[in-house]
This record gives C-alpha cells, structure tokens and sequence, in this order.
C-alpha cells in the first residue's frame, strides 16, 4: 500500500466550478501535511500547508482529519490557471523527506 | 533573488553510459535534497545533504548512484552504468536548513535509450 494514496482523475471542471481533492495517508506518524501544485513538465510548487483547525488562502481551503487520516483540498470559482496536477504531501516528525501523493490532475476548461 | 538551478534541462543518453546532473540551491541554503519523478508519480527521495555530508542517502535505488556535495553549495548527482529504467525526472530541492520549506528546481529530464 502507498504511504499517500491520491485519485489520479482527471477531473474535469467548468471554469466557476467548485471541485474537491481528497488524499489518504497510511502512517499514523505523520506530522505535517501540505498541497503542491505542479505544472505540467515543471517543479512542484507549494501551495499550501494543511493545518487540524483547517486552513483557508482565497479560493484554496485545505483540511485534515487524523482520525482518519484523510486530507482535503477544496478549491472554489474555478479559473482556467488552475489546471495543474495537485499533490498531497506528507512529513514525518522531526524528518525532511517529503513523501508525495502520485498527484491529481485537474483541467478547468471554458 | 535566484531560485535553485538545474543542469541540463534535459539529458538522453544510452544505456551503460554515465551521467552528471548538477544542481545549484538558493545561495545561503545549507540542506539540499535530490528527489526522481517518474511518469505519472510523485516525487521520491534519494538524498539528503546538510552541508557538505550526505546526512541521508537511504533513497538511492542502488549503488549506481552517487551524489557528492564537495563545497556545502553545488551538488552532482551520478549515475553509472545507466539503464532504460533510470528515466525520469531528477528534482534537487534546497531549504534555509533541514525543517524549512523546500524549494525545487526545474529538474533535469533524463532519457535513456
């Protein structure tokens, strides 16, 4: 089983749409937990970190509950620029190795 | 100011030769980190320095690989004896210091015939 499971999709979403990621993580371990984004045939980026009270930057709110090791993204008012392949990271307590998702793929068409 | 840089941005060489992938961080990072992209996947670690030494190499898949980071700065990742499977995007990542966020690089698409 994969430390990080993703729905590879793709979605495919109306520009406007509100469309939502869900990310399982198998090491109950895990401390910390973000959302990259990553365009095609480019490096990942950050988008955001994911915090138990849930957190929230503009359109993107991520969530994550531990009891059942399940993280979310929700993104709303979709924009075209949003097409990219979202990832759901995962840290272990005091560690640096990131450990992805395979990532999900979102299309916003017009 | 600059963000990490990779070299080349592509490499296609042919199965048994050797490759050099360089990776040059954010001025001022200590921690570098090299993670491989396969198609369809998601980044996976290889190596971890913290400044001059390897701190974590437990990723390498085997001992065709090596990386060295002589000065605490630029790092090269090695490949010997390359093998159609090696294909993949390598990604160096560095951070102020180990728990910092992670800046990538362009990677380096590297294709073996």
């Amino acid at each position: 089983r994969k430390e990080v499971e993703q729905d590879p999709g793709p979605f495919n979403v109306p520009e406007g749409a509100t469309v939502a990621f869900n990310c399982t993580y198998s090491n109950s371990a895990s401390q910390s937990f973000f959302w990259y984004r990553q365009d095609c045939r480019k490096e990942p980026k950050l988008l955001m970190s994911v915090y138990s009270s849930g957190n929230e930057d503009g359109r993107f709110t991520a969530q994550l509950n531990r009891a059942s090791q399940y993280i979310s993204l929700l993104i709303r008012d979709s924009k075209l620029s949003d097409s990219a392949t979202y990832l759901c990271v995962v840290l272990m307590d005091s560690s640096y190795k990131l450990i992805f998702g395979s990532g999900t793929r979102l299309l916003v068409r017009p | 100011g600059a963000g990490v840089s990779q070299t080349p941005s592509n490499k296609v060489t042919e199965k048994g030769k050797y490759v050099e992938l360089r990776c040059d961080p954010i001025s001022g990072h200590t921690a570098l980190y090299w993670y491989r992209q396969s198609l369809g996947q998601g980044p996976e670690f290889l190596i971890y320095f913290q400044g001059t030494g390897a701190a974590d190499d437990s990723g390498l898949p085997n001992d065709r690989f090596f990386a060295v980071r002589p000065e605490g700065s630029v790092s090269t990742l090695k490949i010997q004896r390359t093998e159609r499977g090696d294909s993949a995007m390598y990604l160096c990542a560095s951070s102020l210091a180990s728990h910092n966020e992670q800046f990538f690089g362009p990677g380096t698409r590297l294709t073996v015939l």
